[in-house]
Formats: C-alpha cells, sequence, structure tokens
C-alpha cells in the first residue's frame, strides 16, 4: 500500500527565496507532523495536525515557517525568506487518530539554502 | 533543550555482537517510549515501544529494556547482522496526540 510520500525529494534554493514542501499522507490518516532532521540531530517537532482542530505549531522555530493542510490530507510547509541555517531534512508523518502515537514518516525532502 | 538524551553517537559491533544503545529522561509525564530505524535516505521506522508499567519488551532481535526509576530505557540488538547497520532514534511522548521528542540519534555499523 500507499505510504506518506513527499516532494520534491531534494531541494537546493537561494538564500531569501521562498519554499513550499509538500506532504501527502497515509490515506485514512487525520493526524499529521512535520519534524525536522538537522544533521547530526534528532527529530525536532515543528507542527502538528488533527482532523479540523486548530494545529499545533508550537514547533515551528520562527514566523517565516507556516503549514497548511487542505482538506484534512495533503500538507504544504512554507519557509519565507530561507536561510542557511534552514537547511536540513523536513520529515512527514502521519497516523490514525486513535493510534496518534504510531507515526508512519515519509522519506523526507532535503533543502539545503546556499 | 533536547529532552531526551541518547547515547553513544555511532557505535561499531561485529556480526553477532548486540549493540546497546542509552536513553534517558527528565520528564516524569513521559508514558510512551518508542525507538525508531533509520535507514539512509528513507524516513524513521517505528521498531518497537514500550510503556513504564514494564520493565523490558522484546520483538524478534530488538529488546527495551526500562528503568522507570532511574529515568531510562535502552535498546539492545541481540544476534546483530549487517542489516541493521542503521542510524536508532530513542524518543519519548507525555500525550495522546503523539507529539515525540527525539534523540539526537546513534548510528549503528554491524561489520560482517
Amino acid at each position: 500500500g500507499a505510504g506518506v510520500s513527499q516532494s520534491p525529494s531534494n531541494k537546493v534554493t537561494e538564500k531569501g527565496k521562498d519554499v513550499e514542501l509538500r506532504c501527502d499522507p497515509i490515506s485514512g490518516h487525520t493526524a499529521l507532523y512535520w519534524y525536522r532532521q538537522s544533521l547530526g540531530q534528532g527529530l525536532e517537532f515543528l507542527i502538528y495536525f488533527q482532523g479540523n482542530s486548530a494545529p499545533d505549531k508550537s514547533g515551528l522555530p520562527s514566523d517565516r515557517f507556516s503549514a497548511e493542510r487542505t482538506g484534512g490530507s495533503v500538507s504544504t510547509l512554507t519557509i519565507q525568506r530561507t536561510q542557511q541555517e534552514d537547511s536540513a531534512v523536513y520529515l512527514c508523518a502521519s497516523s490514525l487518530e486513535n493510534s496518534a502515537r504510531t507515526q508512519y514518516f515519509g522519506p523526507g525532502t532535503r533543502l539545503l539554502v546556499l | 533543550q533536547q529532552q531526551v538524551k541518547q547515547s553513544p553517537q555511532s557505535l561499531i559491533v561485529q556480526k553477532g555482537g548486540i549493540p546497546i544503545i542509552n536513553c534517558a529522561y527528565e520528564n516524569t509525564a513521559f508514558d510512551y517510549f518508542p525507538w525508531y530505524q533509520q535507514f539512509p535516505g528513507k524516513g524513521p521506522a517505528l521498531l518497537i515501544a514500550i510503556r513504564p508499567d514494564v520493565s523490558e519488551k522484546k520483538e524478534g532481535r530488538f529488546t527495551i529494556s526500562f528503568n522507570k526509576s532511574a529515568k531510562q530505557f535502552s535498546l539492545h540488538i541481540m544476534d546483530s547482522q549487517p542489516g541493521d547497520s542503521a542510524t536508532y532514534f530513542c524518543a519519548a511522548s507525555d500525550n495522546s496526540w503523539g507529539k515525540l521528542q527525539f534523540g539526537a540519534g546513534t548510528q549503528v555499523v554491524v561489520t560482517p
């Protein structure tokens, strides 16, 4: 069956440009998470969506980061005015509402800001 | 600051050895402790998880040991194989909706 998919798989951009990263969760999964994985670091929670509830944005590192989830499915993470420290792998995960702690991760988008 | 501290950063064992990865936490509200396995170029995959009401859990060659009083837990890989070479992350959660706090990861290399 189809897992979590993310696009693009790699993105190289120039400092100051905006980027959009896309996540397609597993069909039927109502919860969706974004994490950031910097080189040699663990995963850092960014944002969480659950159904029609207000998202938990407590992990977003600055107001340059935003995310939305349309129709309870696809999510887009937007980074405005990218900085070199934004370079990382951005991972998306999804889960069932009644099994939220069992998260299935996508392969990630590797972002490099030059 | 990192709420879950993981060690070592990396380790190398021979095939058949038992790599052991340790994690420690401070937040006593954590009540779910999963381990994730990540191969290069892939997202992490849930390997095994434990709750604090048990001291040990085994799934195949993977064992979690949990010490609630010490606020520590560890992953043992029995009879390790070269295919187990990966980065392993411990994590912890204190809420039902699944927000996970991850350790920094351990790169495990199993030599033939």
